[in-house]
Order: C-alpha cells, then sequence, then structure tokens
C-alpha cells in the first residue's frame, strides 16, 4: 500500500518553543488531513486540508497543502505541555470505500 | 454523545485461541473501520464496511474476520490467534464524504503470547 513518510519521527523541545513537521507521498492527494493520537487514546483530527496551497489554522496549529500535492506541512507555535503525542498525517486512498493511508506519525515530546 | 466505544480496552490472549473485539457507534455513520497500529508504523487498514451487510478487505486483512449486521456495530474477530497480532486496534466510522475525516475509538491493546 501507499506510504506516506512522516519527519521528524521525534522530537523533544522546549515549552513555549514551535514546532514544524511535514508528510511526504509518492503520488498526488487531493485531500489532506491531520491527527493527534494522546497517549492510551485513538486519534483526534485536527485539520483538514482540501486544496494545493491551502493554509488552515486551529488555534495555534498551521497546516499546509503543498504546491505539488504530495506534501503537507504542520506547525505548533508556542508549544505547550498538553501538545505531547504523536501527529499524524492521512490522504484518501485511491480504492473505493472512503479508506486513508496514515504517515508513520512525528512523536511529541514537550519539556516544561 | 458517546461516539465510537471499543472493548476491552486491553487483552492477553495464547497463541491459537480466538476472540472478538467489539465497536459500536451512535452517530449513524455508514463507514465503519478497523485498523491496527504498530510502532513507528502508523496505521494500516485491516477491514472496512460502506453499511450493513457490506464488508471488504484493507490492507492486511489476513487472520481476521468481520461482519456488520446493523449500522451501529463492527466486531473484529480473530480466530487462531498469533504472536504476530500483537498490536493496538482502533475501530473507526465516518460519513460517506471522506473529507471529514474518521472518529476513531480509544483502542484495544492485544497481546498474544
Amino acid at each position: 500500500g501507499q506510504q506516506l513518510n512522516q519527519s521528524p519521527q521525534s522530537m523533544f523541545i522546549q515549552e513555549g518553543e514551535d514546532v514544524s513537521m511535514n508528510c511526504t507521498s509518492s503520488s498526488i492527494f487531493n485531500t489532506w488531513l491531520w491527527y493527534k493520537q494522546d497517549p492510551g487514546e485513538g486519534p483526534v483530527l485536527l485539520i483538514a486540508l482540501y486544496k494545493a496551497g491551502e493554509l488552515t489554522s486551529n488555534g495555534r496549529l498551521t497546516a499546509q497543502f503543498g504546491i505539488t500535492r504530495k506534501d503537507s506541512f504542520l506547525n505548533i507555535s508556542a508549544s505547550i505541555p498538553s501538545d505531547v503525542g504523536i501527529y499524524f498525517c492521512a490522504g484518501p486512498a485511491t480504492y473505493t470505500g472512503n479508506q486513508f493511508y496514515f504517515g508513520t506519525g512525528t512523536s511529541l515530546t514537550v519539556i516544561p | 454523545n458517546a461516539g465510537v466505544t471499543q472493548t476491552p480496552k486491553f487483552r492477553i490472549l495464547k497463541i491459537g485461541q480466538s476472540m472478538t473485539l467489539q465497536c459500536t457507534q451512535d452517530m449513524n455513520h455508514n463507514y465503519m473501520y478497523w485498523y491496527r497500529q504498530d510502532p513507528g508504523m502508523g496505521l494500516k487498514l485491516i477491514y472496512y464496511s460502506v453499511g450493513a451487510g457490506i464488508t471488504d478487505k484493507g490492507e492486511v486483512p489476513n487472520g481476521y474476520n468481520v461482519s456488520r449486521s446493523t449500522t451501529e456495530d463492527f466486531p473484529l474477530r480473530l480466530e487462531l490467534a498469533a504472536p504476530s497480532q500483537t498490536s493496538v486496534y482502533f475501530c473507526a466510522s465516518s460519513y460517506a464524504d471522506r473529507d471529514y475525516g474518521y472518529t476513531f475509538g480509544s483502542g484495544t491493546r492485544l497481546t498474544v503470547v
């Protein structure tokens, strides 16, 4: 199946710092989704992107749909301890049934 | 509003045993999915369903079975548990328009020994 590569794999940052992560695909996507998974919980949708070049914010989070349609970026400004978790990107599978491919995840640790 | 509910939360199985992971949703979503999550590997689709009575295989269906007799319930069955099935299993549901994304359950952590 399709592989979405996320980088970095993990990040350790100080509280208050900004965070950047990205996701790349070998295929063109028409939709990009970003999820956050808290420890011991299921992923929760943060941001959805539907158009190349689109920039969308959700509080301190900003995500961009890459111009090439093969990548997406997520930024978190002024990180806080509750930002800890694993961040996944997702793009739609080409076969039917509404499925998405998920990235390998970026694990974020925020040091108070 | 409960969303997607999975049970049990944790389970240890011996090799060769069978079990059913339960999943129910109360959002009247037509689409439901089972994913497994292995460390550093992201989420892999096991099976999905587009409505009651309709199921289909995802990327990694071997060793699993599903049924969808109602809109609300989508159980996942492991018939002969193997160590390779040690993983965290997530059930999810969505509207037909997938651009709204999925609602996930909180997961079942399964260990096969």
